[in-house]
């Protein structure tokens, strides 16, 4: 029973490098979040998505590109890193919303440092 | 603008004592509410979650949550705290239409002394 599958779950950048961060989940789930988490800020949420296909912004966007392709990825790209997105990063996955809103579902994490 | 206020960043309290971790949102509606642990390097567990109906809400590994709309605020409660409870924990609130759409407070980090 994986659950909530994150890779890697340490990585070093360099500024101005290019990375995807993987993210699966194997219980069917149509909802799926990004998010990052800091030092006294508790977690942030990047990008989201309600099914595939279908994605939108959280708070902290910029710098971060997502797709939903099927329902069990939605990985995470950063496309020119920045040390600013040094950070551990939370991807999670949930049932739906409104009345069926049930328990997210978290993955280990991912630590990146970007130097 | 949505946010989640927990005014304590650290909790110190010796084992067998009461706990009290306090949790403020602003929200346009009353959303969903959720209390959420994370152990050193782990990712977060769902402790107890309350959604409407009795503002009493019973979680996990003996916590409780009190909603109460008039201070906007949904404070977790143990009335005897263990060693294994030391962990950070999060204040969480999010709209009704997105499960996954959450707004998480900064954390409380929790220490339990022998």
């Amino acid at each position: 029973n994986a659950g909530v599958t994150q890779t890697p779950k340490f990585q070093v950048l360099k500024t101005g490098q290019s990375m995807t961060l993987q993210c699966a989940q194997d219980m069917n789930h149509e909802y799926m979040s990004w998010y990052r988490q800091d030092p006294g800020m508790g977690l942030r949420l990047i990008h989201y998505s309600v099914g595939a296909g279908i994605t939108d912004q959280g708070e902290v966007p910029n710098g971060y590109n997502v797709s939903r392709s099927t329902t069990e990825d939605f990985p995470l790209r950063l496309l020119s890193a920045a040390p600013s997105q040094t950070s551990v990063y939370f991807c999670a996955s949930t049932n739906g919303g409104g009345l069926d809103t049930g328990e997210l579902f978290f993955g280990e994490g991912s630590r990146l440092t970007v130097l | 603008a949505q946010s989640v206020t927990q005014p304590d960043i650290h909790i110190t309290v010796s084992e067998g004592a009461s706990l009290e971790l306090r949790c403020n949102y602003s929200y346009g509606a009353t959303p969903y509410l959720f209390w959420y642990v994370q152990s050193p390097g782990q990712g977060l567990q769902l402790l107890l979650k309350y959604f409407s109906g009795d503002t009493l809400v019973q979680g996990i590994k003996g916590f409780e949550a009190e909603f109460k709309r008039s201070q906007s605020s949904f404070n977790l409660r143990k009335p005897s705290v263990h060693w294994s409870d030391a962990a950070e924990y999060f204040c969480a609130a999010g709209p009704m239409e997105y499960g996954n759409k959450l707004v998480f407070g900064a954390g409380t980090i929790l220490r339990v002394k022998s």
